[in-house]
């Protein structure tokens, strides 16, 4: 079964600042997908960024990027230039190709101003 | 066009009643999952369909729980008899499907469900 851990539990940056949330994951599959969700107070779970495992290439989208080595199973969010908005849980999540979503115990990101 | 709805988005329920609780994914998704999603944790699957089949139900906690999705659309998620430790949101999410690949899910805002 594969594994999703997320080291930190909460997080605090201030605004504009720069911050990377940690994630890692366990599993013996060669073709997957990872993905980073936001889950502001109002609950609703929202798509961040996703990389394919067969893309070498880091995905980014705007102010978020991610950090992805294979070899170690690791998987990082950064997010620059932190916005007030950006305050939510953030889920790391694995899927293998055509099964549900994996997803870790999730970061509590604060942004202050 | 809208995002995935879900129904109710709050429900209380005294220990041993039936509940159902709605999900309306995008139009167009042919794969639909239910995710549970305790206090304080991340969201933990319960079951998938792809149209109107039942792929996947490895996730359900017990007997108790059933989903159906009867024309590939709507789906509902049915918990009997529930106890306290049912309390959880309830997470409904749809996506596309191509063969061979991975299309994002797009979640619903929930249900809150609180059994006394």
């Amino acid at each position: 079964a594969q594994t999703v851990t997320q080291s930190q539990p909460e997080m605090s940056v201030q605004e504009a600042e720069t911050v990377t949330l940690s994630c890692t994951y366990d599993t013996s599959e060669n073709n997957y997908y990872l993905f980073w969700y936001k889950q502001p107070p109002s609950r609703q779970m929202i798509l961040v960024i996703r990389q394919e495992a067969y893309k070498q290439q880091n995905a980014t989208e705007n102010r978020f990027s991610v950090n992805f080595q294979k070899a170690a199973k690791s998987f990082s969010l950064k997010i620059s230039d932190s916005q007030l908005g950006d305050t939510a849980m953030y889920f790391c999540a694995f899927m293998e190709v055509g099964y549900a979503l994996n997803f870790g115990k999730g970061t509590s990101l604060l942004v202050t101003p | 066009g809208a995002g995935v709805s879900q129904s109710p988005r709050y429900k209380v329920a005294k220990r041993g009643q039936d509940v159902a609780l709605r999900c309306d994914p995008i139009s167009g998704h042919v794969s639909l999952f239910w995710y549970q999603q305790a206090l304080g944790q991340g969201p933990e699957f319960l079951t998938y369909f792809q149209n109107e089949a039942q792929l996947d139900k490895s996730g359900l906690p017990s007997d108790r729980f059933f989903a159906e999705r009867p024309e590939g659309s709507v789906s509902t998620l049915k918990i009997q008899r529930t106890q306290q430790e049912d309390s959880a949101v309830y997470l409904c999410a749809s996506s596309f499907f191509r063969t061979g690949s991975t299309d994002t899910q797009y979640f619903g805002p929930g249900t809150r469900l609180t059994v006394l």
